[in-house]
């Protein structure tokens, strides 16, 4: 199985400041013949299913804030928010889908300082 | 609009049994390939298994955990998804989310509010 492995666990930025988190693979989820990467960031806030932000590493989810940007490829990816709001406290966790099973990282937490 | 919604949960003892049901509507559920996905209490997520439309085959793949002891099921009829689990362990508590498919294999757009299983004596 692919293991995805965030960085860091838990950050605090101050509000409209940027916000990054990284999301390293243990083997690449750029598959050659598409030139895609199968790489997804989801948002998760308490008492909430997870809400799709990001697929194919960098494509935002219709209705997504641009604030919000996926970049990457290969093993290396991050999750930028580039002015954190309130509203954006919550948990997030890549996910590649490049092979089954499909594996989650363990999360990061983004606060408020 | 996609709506999924999920039902059964509840408290069992270890080695019972228990069976979910997802009530999709909103999309064409025939069409929908369809995952479970599970989040124990403070836990990160743990896709569960997954199921393809029966023109793709019916196709049900398993996580290693889980196979062997759950089984995943569709009734087009009733657009309805079921996870029926057996043998159940205490590691086996989680909420359990039903979730549609798009964009490609295992993107997941659209999920439900879950339900929550609790395998405890």
């Amino acid at each position: 199985d692919i293991v995805l492995t965030q960085s860091p666990d838990s950050l605090a930025v101050s509000l409209g400041e940027r916000a990054t988190i990284n999301c390293k693979s243990s083997q690449s989820v750029l598959y050659s013949s598409n030139n895609q990467n199968y790489l997804a960031w989801y948002q998760q806030k308490p008492g909430q299913p997870p809400k799709l932000l990001i697929y194919w590493a960098s494509t935002r989810e219709s209705g997504v804030p641009d604030r919000f940007s996926g970049s990457g490829s290969g093993t290396d990816f991050t999750l930028t928010i580039s002015s954190l709001q309130a509203e954006d406290v919550a948990v997030y966790y890549c996910q590649q889908y490049y092979s089954t099973p499909p594996t989650f990282g363990q999360g990061t937490k983004a606060e408020i300082k | 609009e996609v709506q999924l919604a999920e039902s059964g949960g509840g408290l069992v003892k270890p080695g019972g049994s228990l069976r979910l049901s997802c009530a999709a509507s909103g999309f064409s559920f025939n069409d929908a390939w369809m995952s479970w996905v599970r989040q124990a209490p403070g836990r990160g997520l743990e896709w569960v298994g997954r199921i393809k439309r029966k023109t793709d085959g019916g196709t049900i793949d398993y996580a290693a955990p889980v196979k062997g002891r759950f089984t995943i099921s569709r009734d087009d009829s009733k657009k309805t998804l079921f996870l029926q689990m057996n043998s159940l362990k205490t590691e086996d508590t989680a909420v359990y989310y039903c979730t549609k498919e798009d964009y490609g294999d295992y993107v997941l757009p659209y999920w439900g509010q879950g339900t929550l299983v609790t395998v405890s004596s």
